[in-house]
């Protein structure tokens, strides 16, 4: 059956615009992930979703990084105001339910901050 | 916290060479461990799990034990080959602590030669 799907996957932007990645988990998966996978900080947990809510925001790096999922599926990572040090490789995964332990993985969205 | 300690490389084998790529960890709770591969150009796939001591997870050649008593879970391959050239994760989710989220070692470039 399909995976998770990333979108766009790669992405280059200017200093300072505001940026919206995209992730389609896989049917019926009720838990969502996102992860950020750079050279200095190695792969970090940002936020997850139970359904459409988001019971930890902890991991985001700041205010200028969102979520929000909707209808249970999709959703949407945007990043504000974009800094040169949010250039990484953003991952989407997701889960049956958030007790599963297994997590499957999207291709990823390489983000270039020039 | 939670971490995940894992030998750095990069790791080069020639083909049929025996592989052993370390990895400990630290976790509040009672973990379930896991290895993950990424691909050159793909995403990360998991590889084998194992949720309780003394389990072993086995794929495509690969085998890991959960040992507790040592807080290892080290990954093994009898013999590798060319296709096995890749970068390995080792993971944890606690399930005592924040189980929702997995917790990476920063991860081995293992590169097989012919």
């Amino acid at each position: 059956g399909a995976g998770v799907s990333q979108s766009p996957s790669n992405k280059v932007t200017e200093k300072g615009k505001d940026v919206e990645l995209r992730c389609d988990p896989i049917s019926g998966h009720t838990a969502l992930y996102w992860y950020r996978q750079s050279l200095g900080q190695g792969l970090e947990f940002l936020i997850y979703f139970q359904g459409n809510s988001a019971p930890d925001k902890s991991g985001l790096p700041s205010d200028r990084f969102s979520a929000e999922r909707t209808g249970g599926s999709v959703s949407t990572l945007t990043i504000q105001r974009t800094q040169q040090e949010d250039s990484a490789v953003y991952l989407c995964a997701s889960s049956q339910d958030w007790i599963m332990d297994e997590q499957y993985f999207g291709p990823g969205t390489r983000l270039t901050v020039t | 916290g939670d971490s995940v300690t894992q030998m750095e490389g990069p790791v080069t084998l020639s083909e049929e060479a025996f592989l052993t790529i370390n990895c400990t960890y630290t976790a509040t709770g009672y973990p379930s461990l896991f290895w993950y591969v990424q691909y050159p150009g793909e995403g990360l796939q998991l590889l084998l799990k194992a949720t309780k001591a003394d389990d072993k997870g086995s794929n495509k050649g690969f085998e890991a034990t959960y040992r507790k008593e040592t807080t290892s879970f080290h990954l093994e391959k009898g013999s590798v080959q060319v296709s096995d050239s890749a970068v390995y994760f080792c993971a944890l989710s606690d399930r005592g602590g924040s189980n929702y989220k997995l917790t990476f070692g920063k991860g081995t470039l293992l590169t097989v030669n012919p």
